[in-house]
């Protein structure tokens, strides 16, 4: 079957760094999405990675393992509004986006 | 966790022709539902948020004559493609909001326009 593992929250101390993990199992790999979302909002695009390492992106930063099915998303220099759910979503061999519960992050003063 | 479906799964239809996709909460009670769109190998991208009993709120870029979105119900969205044309062929996908801040997905519509 195809599964998503992730923290279900996270509580992390503003300008902290917090590492969000993520290990998976799906029907083939097409690559792998991270999401943030706001409550009440629409989740909204954060990193994909489809090779091995990282990619960096400002405070952002994206790790994959795909020999290990495994993820995780660093945040640097944490921000209030850094708090939100963050979704990692893996893309199975159709392509399709496989979904999980998603890590609540909050971000203490 | 809650439960949010989509009917159908897929769906083939010839160019022109509209076709209609439902979502609906089955165990919980939905003000706000999203619908997605998913191109191969590109992220999700919404699409437009739907509010039960009023209109829908579209992404820029978005057609809302092209992409009709009735939201009725507290458990019940639809989005209607019309005039369907082969570039409209994508993976379609909605979300349901529970409470304030938990967003389930549904398991998406593919699309293919002939």
């Amino acid at each position: 079957g195809q599964n998503i593992d992730q923290p279900t929250e996270m509580t992390a101390t503003e300008g902290a760094i917090v590492q969000i993990n993520c290990t998976y199992q799906t029907s083939g790999f097409n690559g792998l999405f991270w999401y943030q979302q706001h409550a009440g909002e629409a989740p909204t695009f954060l990193s994909y990675n489809v090779l091995d390492g990282l990619e960096e992106k400002g405070r952002f930063s994206s790790f994959l393992s795909r020999s290990k099915g495994y993820s995780y998303l660093l945040l640097k220099e944490l921000q209030m509004k850094d708090s939100a759910s963050y979704l990692c979503a893996p893309m199975d061999s159709n392509y399709q986006l496989i979904w999980g519960a998603g890590t609540k992050l909050i971000i203490k003063p | 966790g809650a439960v949010v479906s989509q009917h159908p799964s897929r769906v083939i239809c010839k160019s022109g022709t509209s076709v209609k996709i439902e979502c609906r909460s089955l165990d919980f009670q939905a003000t706000t539902m999203f619908w997605y769109r998913q191109f191969p190998k590109q992220s999700l991208m919404l699409m437009a948020t739907s509010n039960e009993g009023s209109k829908a709120t579209y992404e820029q870029g978005v057609e809302k004559d092209k992409f009709l979105i009735n939201h009725a119900s507290l458990t019940l969205s639809t989005l209607t493609v019309t005039s369907a044309h082969p570039e409209d062929s994508s993976f379609y996908i909605c979300s349901a909001l529970e409470g304030t801040d938990t967003q389930y997905f549904g398991p998406g519509t593919r699309l293919t326009v002939l």
